[in-house]
């Protein structure tokens, strides 16, 4: 059965740093990209990042682009998001979502996420 | 970036009915890079379809997508009390991914 579990959501001030993980089971972890979703409270879902299976590419939406770095770790099976230079809009769940291989850029599997709150 | 704008906003309907869900791209999207999700309250998002018309495993076959280019649909033939809740579309092109603002689905 696959399952993604995310961890390291929390409270933290605007311009701080936070460190999500993700830890997957259930499929050939290095076969498949990996992303992170996020979602504003009440609001719609934002893609954040995907990184390839080998780890070698890495893209990001514009909104975090210079303050995020995507990294997989292969042989433990994880996934990691290190959030720098925080804003308030940065706030909401984030989502780690496997790529489907033949679903065209779908996600078919994700996580139930972890709360990332950044107030001061 | 290609701008997802789903419509309406919100569909109220009563179970038993039929359910048609638009989502419009700001330019044309491939037909293979075009899915739709269901999320619940307090629940992580659910693929129904991807390729703009395959349904996921286990997708009741009363879901059903349609489109190409700029205009995708999603119908539900009949409503099941389980179909309320809000649906995304998404797409994929030149390494961006896009999700549409959602439609609630309510009774």
């Amino acid at each position: 059965e696959v399952q993604v579990l995310e961890s390291g959501g929390g409270l933290v001030q605007p311009g701080g740093s936070l460190r999500l993980s993700c830890a997957a089971s259930g499929f050939t972890f290095s076969s498949y990209a990996m992303s992170w979703v996020r979602q504003a409270p009440g609001k719609g879902l934002e893609w954040v990042s995907v990184i390839s299976g080998s780890g070698g590419s890495t893209y990001y939406a514009d909104s975090v682009k210079g303050r995020f770095t995507i990294s997989r770790d292969n042989s433990k099976n994880t996934l990691d998001l290190q959030m720098n230079s925080l804003r308030v809009e940065d706030t909401g769940v984030y989502y780690c979502a496997k790529l489907y291989s033949y679903g065209g850029g779908s996600f078919d599997y994700w996580g139930q996420g972890t709360l990332v709150t950044v107030s001061s | 970036e290609i701008v997802l704008t789903q419509s309406p906003g919100t569909l109220s309907l009563s179970p038993g009915e039929r359910a048609t869900l638009s989502c419009r791209a700001s330019q044309s999207v491939s037909s293979s890079y075009l899915a739709w999700y269901q999320q619940k309250p307090g629940q992580a998002p659910r693929l129904f379809i991807y390729g703009a018309s395959i349904r996921a495993t286990g997708i009741p076959d009363r879901f059903s997508g349609s489109g190409s280019g700029t205009d995708f649909t999603l119908t539900i033939s009949r409503l099941e009390p389980e179909d309320f809740a809000v649906y995304y579309c998404q797409q994929y092109g030149s390494s961006r991914w896009t999700f549409g603002q959602g439609t609630k689905v309510e009774i």
